[in-house]
């Protein structure tokens, strides 16, 4: 089973449209979650850590359920600058013991005019 | 505007070259990362430093090999690589309270 799945896309949505990109992990013993986004031929850029509690910033909202091991991020009224691909990152491995990151393959959004 | 710089932004090398990869911050952070991402592909995790010293390799080839000299620099060290080698490089450094890892522009380097 893979470590970090996500749906690669692309979306393809116009702009002002809500979009949600999700994304599930297999190793229960993870702590932190993160999504970060990437632009082409750019480093990845932290967007949001993801908290139990669920979290929101701006048009940005990101959901975590443990219990699921499901992470999820929603776009809100997305603007032709959202466009990007967006990694959903969880801190350490599967086996434990490492505090790298384990990105998903990413989530390729287009937002068109 | 990231803190974390990374040089040359741009390698070519031939496989007989010997080439350094060079990571800078000044965050006081005492955890430092070097990743490779392959086209299309996500970062993977290659070396963990903590407090200069390796924590983890992620059974990479010996042909890369890392250096922490000091708390605010982290080397890669390249020699003998193979085409397939060719990535974009990325460092990244990580504070002692989070787990937010704040990465570098990257260098983007070219075997032949």
């Amino acid at each position: 089973r893979k470590e970090v799945e996500q749906d690669p896309g692309p979306f393809n949505v116009p702009e002002g449209a809500t979009v949600a990109f999700n994304c599930t992990y297999s190793n229960s013993a993870s702590q932190s979650f993160f999504w970060y986004r990437q632009d082409c031929r750019k480093e990845p850029k932290l967007l949001m850590s993801v908290y139990s509690s669920g979290n929101e910033d701006g048009r940005f909202t990101a959901q975590l359920n443990r219990a699921s091991q499901y992470i999820s991020l929603l776009i809100r009224d997305s603007k032709l600058s959202d466009s990007a691909t967006y990694l959903c990152v969880v801190n350490g491995r599967s086996g434990g013991g490492a505090d790298g990151l384990t990105f998903g393959k990413g989530t390729h959004l287009i937002i068109q005019p | 505007d990231t803190e974390v710089t990374q040089t040359p932004k741009h390698l070519v090398m031939g496989m007989t070259n010997k080439k350094s990869l060079k990571c800078e911050q000044h965050m006081g952070h005492r955890a430092m990362y070097w990743y490779k991402q392959k086209a299309k592909k996500p970062p993977e995790l290659m070396f963990v430093y903590s407090y200069e010293k390796l924590s983890i390799n992620e059974s990479v080839p010996s042909r890369f090999s890392p250096e922490c000299p000091n708390s605010s620099l982290l080397n890669l060290h390249l020699h003998a690589l193979q085409p397939e080698d060719s990535a974009l490089y990325l460092c990244a450094t990580k504070g002692p309270s989070t787990d937010t890892q704040y990465f570098g522009p990257g260098t983007r380097l070219t075997v032949l």
